[in-house]
């Protein structure tokens, strides 16, 4: 499957616990993204990679969530002190960066619940 | 603010019957415009792009059409089958300088029962 994964595909955690999540995109992809989703609602936009760079981030992203992506592939997203609020599917997406209509592919996604 | 408004919010329909689903968007200046559909527990999957010249494309029995001078646009299905019950989201893009400026819909819930 040379799709995007996620991993875990569902995480369960006590509030104020810290809790961390991997994206694996299509191989070539230079741009990754994170969403959160809520029962209900469409994706919202969290965190976006050019590469290794961050180049974006949403107000929804507090100080409590932070996004990585070393080497330009592979990324985390780690929340700390997890709060009922953060319960919801995060996804990632990624697509290969071309101008006007850059198609992205979304994975699994990784379904939180904090108790 | 970039908005992006689905209707219905959910429906019901027998299989093998058509519908049509509805967004309505407020994006500017407008790029494009994507219909993605997303099982449920899985990630959304594009059916369809419009860019602002293009006012219908297909993709199998799934329809999109759009109206870029009343931002509006609609997917339609036809002949519908069980597998097609699943969530459809509107999703427009901004165009401007930088990176990444999506707005999503909420999603039409969509039950296609036997």
């Amino acid at each position: 499957d040379t799709g995007v994964s996620q991993d875990p595909r569902h995480k369960i955690t006590k509030r104020g616990q810290n809790v961390t999540f991997r994206c694996d995109p299509i191989s070539e992809h230079n741009r990754l993204y994170w969403y959160r989703q809520t029962l209900g609602q469409g994706p919202e936009f969290l965190t976006y990679f050019q590469n290794e760079a961050q180049l974006e981030k949403s107000r929804l992203l507090s100080d409590r969530f932070s996004a990585e992506r070393p080497k330009g592939s592979f990324s985390t997203l780690e929340i700390q002190r997890t709060e009922q609020g953060d319960s919801a599917m995060y996804l990632c997406a990624s697509s290969p960066g071309e101008a006007g209509t850059d198609t992205q592919y979304f994975g699994p996604g990784t379904r939180l619940t904090v108790l | 603010k970039n908005q992006v408004e689905q209707s219905p919010q959910s429906l019901i329909i027998l299989e093998g019957k058509n519908c049509t689903l509805q967004c309505n968007y407020t994006v500017s200046p407008f790029s494009n415009l994507r219909w993605y559909k997303q099982d449920t527990g899985r990630g959304p999957v594009s059916l369809t792009i419009m860019t602002f010249s293009e006012n219908t494309k297909s993709n199998g029995r799934y329809t999109a059409t759009l109206d870029a001078d009343t931002k509006q646009s609609s997917l339609h299905i036809t002949a519908s089958q069980l597998s097609d019950s699943a969530s459809y989201i509107c999703v427009v893009r901004a165009s401007g300088a930088g990176s990444y400026q999506l707005t999503f819909g909420k999603g039409t819930k969509l039950s296609v029962i036997p």
